[in-house]
């Protein structure tokens, strides 16, 4: 167990619609970053958040967005879904500096 | 820019055989490199890392990978095969020096026959 909480495991919506995913950091750790694995893509860096401020930004589409809130959880949010955003998306979170990533187990995302 | 490139989308050996599996870096910049493991619906799990120490790193469950700037390359071994062992890794390079900011190649999904 890694101690990063995401949720929902699962999420399967339609076209068009707009979902949130929840990332709960490891106890601690003050660094969320938020990924995307998918077939196509493989494993692409999306956005990184350090205490509650925006830090890094990757490959993240302009319908998506993060954000990490005072108890340090995130979210990242997802609009106007379209069927190639079917992905798992993970968030990782560390304590910053030279620590390692510790990966929460995705949410696998499924937009119909 | 940086990029990895993994040699071998699958690898199969059999159990007791040694595994190596293939990673080759470009990175304008010192790079920090590393191997993640990913256990089928599970997130990922560092095996080990190179931060610029000694060339050859030790990680977890007896795998290691030695850095070869000559090279370019960061391959990852274990002597022997377990089947626990099956799993896809990923070999992965910091963009800019960041640990958390990484670019990760398309993964090697290793099979261990018994």
């Amino acid at each position: 167990d890694s101690g990063v909480t995401q949720t929902p495991k699962h999420l399967i919506t339609a076209t068009g619609q707009r979902v949130t995913l929840r990332c709960s950091p490891r106890s601690g750790d003050l660094s969320v970053y938020w990924y995307q694995q998918s077939l196509d893509q493989g494993l692409q860096f999306l956005i990184q958040y350090y205490n509650g401020e925006e830090r890094a930004k990757g490959n993240i589409l302009e319908r998506f967005s993060a954000q990490q809130f005072p108890d340090l959880h995130s979210e990242l949010n997802l609009s106007s879904l379209e069927l190639g955003d079917s992905a798992l998306y993970f968030c990782a979170s560390s304590a910053g500096g030279n620590s390692p990533l510790h990966f929460g187990n995705g949410t696998r995302l499924t937009v119909t | 820019a940086q990029s990895v490139t993994q040699l071998g989308s699958h690898v199969s050996v059999s159990e007791g055989a040694l595994v190596l599996l293939r990673c080759n870096y470009s990175s304008s910049v010192p790079p920090y490199l590393f191997w993640y493991v990913q256990y089928p619906n599970q997130g990922l799990q560092l095996l080990l890392k190179y931060t610029s120490a000694a060339t050859l790193v030790k990680g977890i469950n007896d795998f290691e990978a030695e850095f070869k700037k000559s090279e370019t390359s960061f391959h990852l071994t274990k002597p022997s095969a377990h089947m626990s062992d099956a799993a896809e890794y990923f070999c992965a390079v910091s963009n800019g020096g960041s640990q958390g900011n990484l670019i990760f190649g398309k993964g090697t999904k290793l099979s261990v026959k018994p």
